[in-house]
């Protein structure tokens, strides 16, 4: 199975500053297709997760431009470009190269300074 | 807009059974995988089966093969996780999420809100 491993797993931010967190995998998550199934989730606190990014670096719909996703291989950074009082949650990477099993990062844990 | 309704958590004595469902609206949800993922309390997520949109295929995680069975109902829209042989590890937040059928990487894009099931005598 493909570990997922991120960091930090806790992230104090003040608001108006940049975050970053870093997605590492066990493999590569290229895949012979050419596409790269790294995706990242957001989870308010007590909501259901919400997909953010797809495929590396896609927004869904409705996800702030302030969110990016980035990186190849087996390295993956998600960056939130001025943090803002809702993007306190846990996010969570998750790889969909390598299945069966779909498998999560720990979680970062992001809140406000 | 999308639903996805899961239902049927509670708590059960280990070894006993349990059905969960998701009653899915707002999409055509025979175009659509179906996924369940848990959430044990104050912990990360944990892939726990898939079915794909037809049901042909089945997929399990390994802590629950042999235990846990997919299924769906198309013409229900609804999607079902019989839980056999409950244990105290499988206390969690049990939520159903879809994947769009022609994705290959069977990526959630949306999920329920999710439904308690608490393993304990």
């Amino acid at each position: 199975d493909v570990v997922m491993t991120q960091s930090p797993l806790s992230l104090p931010v003040t608001l108006g500053q940049p975050a970053s967190i870093s997605c590492r995998s066990s493999q590569s998550l290229l895949y012979s297709d050419g596409n790269t199934y790294l995706n990242w989730f957001q989870q308010r606190p007590g909501q259901s997760p919400r997909r953010l990014i797809y495929r590396v670096s896609n927004r869904d719909s409705g996800v702030p431009d302030r969110f990016s996703g980035s990186g190849s291989g087996t390295d993956f950074t998600l960056k939130i470009s001025r943090v803002e009082a809702e993007d306190v949650g846990v996010y969570f990477c998750m790889q969909g190269t390598h299945w069966p099993p779909w498998t999560f990062g720990q979680g970062t844990k992001v809140e406000i300074k | 807009q999308v639903q996805l309704v899961e239902s049927g958590g509670g708590v059960v004595q280990p070894g006993r059974s349990l059905r969960l469902s998701c009653a899915a609206s707002g999409f055509t949800f025979s175009s659509y995988g179906m996924h369940w993922v848990r959430q044990a309390p104050g912990k990360g997520l944990e892939w726990v089966a898939v079915v794909s949109y037809d049901g042909s295929n089945k997929y399990y995680a390994d802590a629950v093969k042999g235990r846990f069975t997919i299924s769906r109902d198309n013409s229900e829209n609804t999607v079902y996780l019989q839980m056999n042989g409950l244990r105290a590890e499988d206390t969690a937040v049990y939520y159903c999420a879809r994947y769009y059928n022609y994705d290959w990487s069977c990526t959630p894009d949306y999920w329920g809100q999710g439904t308690l099931v608490t393993v304990s005598s």
